[in-house]
Formats: C-alpha cells, structure tokens, sequence
C-alpha cells in the first residue's frame, strides 16, 4: 500500500535559518504529493503541491520538488520566521484508479522557530 | 468565505457512551471526507461521502463507526459504545468536486478523549 515517512521532530531553529524536512513516499504509479500546515488550533492547510515528477510547488517562500528517482518530496524554506512554527505534513495522492481521492499522509513534523 | 466547520470542538466521553461528531462543509461542495488523528500521528482516511451517497467507508475501524450525510451537505460521524482507543481528533474535509482533482479543505476538527 501507499506509505509516506517524514523526518521526525520536533525541529528547532533560529530566525532566518534554512529549513528542510525530509519526506519520502511508497505508492504505485504516479501519485501526486503535497505539503501541508496545521498551525495551533487550525485545521490542516494546504501548503504546496506537485502532481508529476520534476514539479516544483512553492508557496510563501517554501518550496519542494517532486523526485521520482529517489521518491522524494523534501520541504525547504531559505528563511524561516517565527510566525512559521506550525506542524507539516507531507502527504501523497494516488492520480488515478479507484481510491485517487484518499490522502495518505506522514506522521508530521513540529517546528518550532525562536526570535 | 466560511471554511468547514466542526462541532464540538472538544468532547470527553466515558467509556461506552456513544458520541457523535458534526461537520459542516464549504457551501456547495459536493465531496466530503473524515480522517482520524491519533496522537502523534498523520491523519489517516476514514470516509468518503459524495454528495449524500456513502461511495468509500473502508477506513472506519470498526462497525462502531457510523457516518451520514443525508441532505448531501452537514455530515455527522457517530461513534456507539466508545473505547479508550477511539481517543484522536476527527477531522472533516469538503472538496468542490471530484476529490482526485481539487484540493481538500479541511475542518479544525473535533478532539474526543475517552475516559
């Protein structure tokens, strides 16, 4: 079945720091892949999105780019901002068949950013 | 706009009283999806409702897990005899259509602690 593994946190980091969190997935086919925020006391977000290999979703500074050779869907930021300390979710959808409305998602990743 | 909206927010349940769970999705959507968050965990897919027709329920853990959404809009999940074990957050999601092409919105979900 589809799987996705996310780097385990919590992570920590100043301002200004470059951020990265790693996501790999298992699926069958072509899934498309996506970020997404859940800040305190907020439903999930969408972040940013990729639905073919080579894609590059970017969004509010983030961006990750969709690696079919190595499965990957790495998270990265240039500068972080405290007001970016949320939890990130990496998540994968299949792009066809029976079940390509099902989000298969990591187990997250905490963030947090200090002044 | 309004986004999706969950009630109640928090709910504390003794074990073996049943609960259940409203989702009020964006107006007009036609797709609708519960997840459960454990602790520590990703959300993980539940159901899938479009408009009133039940078309995917093979996330529910148990046939003490029950959801609706009869009108094809306000969508409950209703949980009979709960267990410790059904402690998690329940999100709820709304699409504009066919949930293969366009994005999930998601609720700020509802946390059941069992006790």
């Amino acid at each position: 079945g589809n799987s996705v593994t996310q780097m385990e946190g919590p992570v920590t980091l100043s301002e200004e720091a470059f951020l990265t969190i790693n996501c790999t997935y298992t699926a069958t086919g072509y899934p498309s892949l996506f970020w997404y925020v859940q800040y305190p006391g907020e439903g999930l977000q969408l972040l940013l999105k990729a639905t073919k290999a080579d894609d590059k979703g970017s969004n509010k500074g983030f961006e990750a780019t969709y690696r079919k050779e190595t499965t990957s869907f790495h998270l990265e930021k240039g500068s972080v901002q405290v007001s970016d300390s949320a939890v990130y979710f990496c998540a994968l959808r299949e792009s066809s068949g029976g079940s390509n409305y099902k989000l298969t998602f990591g187990k997250g990743t905490l963030l947090t950013v200090n002044p | 706009g309004a986004g999706v909206s969950q009630s109640p927010r928090y709910k504390v349940a003794k074990r073996g009283q049943d609960v259940a769970l409203r989702c009020d999705p964006i107006s007009g959507h036609v797709s609708l999806f519960w997840y459960q968050q454990a602790l520590g965990q990703g959300p993980e897919f539940l159901t899938y409702f479009q408009n009133e027709a039940q078309l995917d329920k093979s996330g529910l853990p148990s046939d003490r897990f029950f959801a609706e959404r009869p009108e094809g809009s306000v969508s409950t999940l209703k949980i009979q005899r709960t267990q410790q074990e059904d402690s998690a957050v329940y999100l709820c999601a709304s699409s504009p259509e066919l949930a293969g092409v366009y994005e999930q919105y998601f609720g700020p979900g509802t946390r059941l602690t069992v006790t």
